[in-house]
């Protein structure tokens, strides 16, 4: 695609639950970065990879929070045992090369966790 | 502690009228900034990026201005329209550090009126 997309677009869940969002990065971008963004706030750093590697994962909050990308292309960011404060738009990019190169962002994911 | 600080954090101008945002950092080493257009509900856009060397970039009616000595980035809108309104991030990429961790100002929320 032209983009880089997301899916769910909006996903509601109930506490404790597990959920899975998916991104899929611009074709041939090897860098991946997610994001977490509350209301009104910028994004927050989460994880990055570096084709199928994790580079960085200092951004994950805690162990509830995993992500993978197993071919080096599409990403998933997994959350087990949902709480209410995971409530927030996940945010999905992608760039060429790390570092300077720009990001690409996707649309978010908007999670609900009631 | 490596930080981006965005004022004002919301503004209201008439459409037409021209309007400035600033963005402080104390982000060092410096690699980068880069001024980000967010809509609502969508991921950021890239509008312009700035190395250490550059003091100035335009695009379109954006023009950013860098003073890598004050670490002191603007953002002026000139002749805004009502679609200029969304939220404006300030993002400062380091050296040395993980190449994934940007560091994301909170933003300036544009709301421009007829």
């Amino acid at each position: 695609g032209a983009g880089v997309s997301q899916t769910p677009s909006n996903k509601v869940t109930e506490k404790g639950k597990y959920v899975e969002l998916r991104c899929d990065p611009i074709s041939g971008h090897t860098a991946l970065y997610w994001y977490r963004q509350s209301l009104g706030q910028g994004p927050e750093f989460l994880i990055y990879f570096q084709g199928t590697g994790a580079a960085d994962d200092s951004g994950l909050p805690n162990d509830r929070f995993f992500a993978v990308r197993p071919e080096g292309s599409v990403s998933t960011l997994k959350i087990q045992r949902t709480e209410r404060g995971d409530s927030a738009v996940y945010l999905c990019a992608s760039s060429y090369d790390p570092g300077v190169n720009e990001q690409f962002f996707g649309p978010g994911t908007r999670l609900t966790v009631l | 502690k490596n930080q981006v600080e965005q004022s004002p954090q919301s503004l209201i101008i008439l459409e037409g009228k021209n309007c400035t945002l600033q963005c402080n950092y104390t982000v060092s080493p410096f690699s980068n900034l880069r001024w980000y257009k967010q809509d609502t509900g969508r991921g950021p856009v890239s509008l312009t990026i700035m190395t250490f060397s550059e003091n100035t970039k335009s695009n379109g009616r954006y023009t950013a201005t860098l003073d890598a000595d004050t670490k002191q980035s603007s953002l002026h809108i000139t002749a805004s329209q009502l679609s200029d309104s969304a939220s404006y991030i300030c993002v400062v990429t380091s050296y040395g550090g993980s190449q994934g961790n940007l560091i994301f100002g909170k933003g300036t929320k544009l709301s421009v009126k007829p």
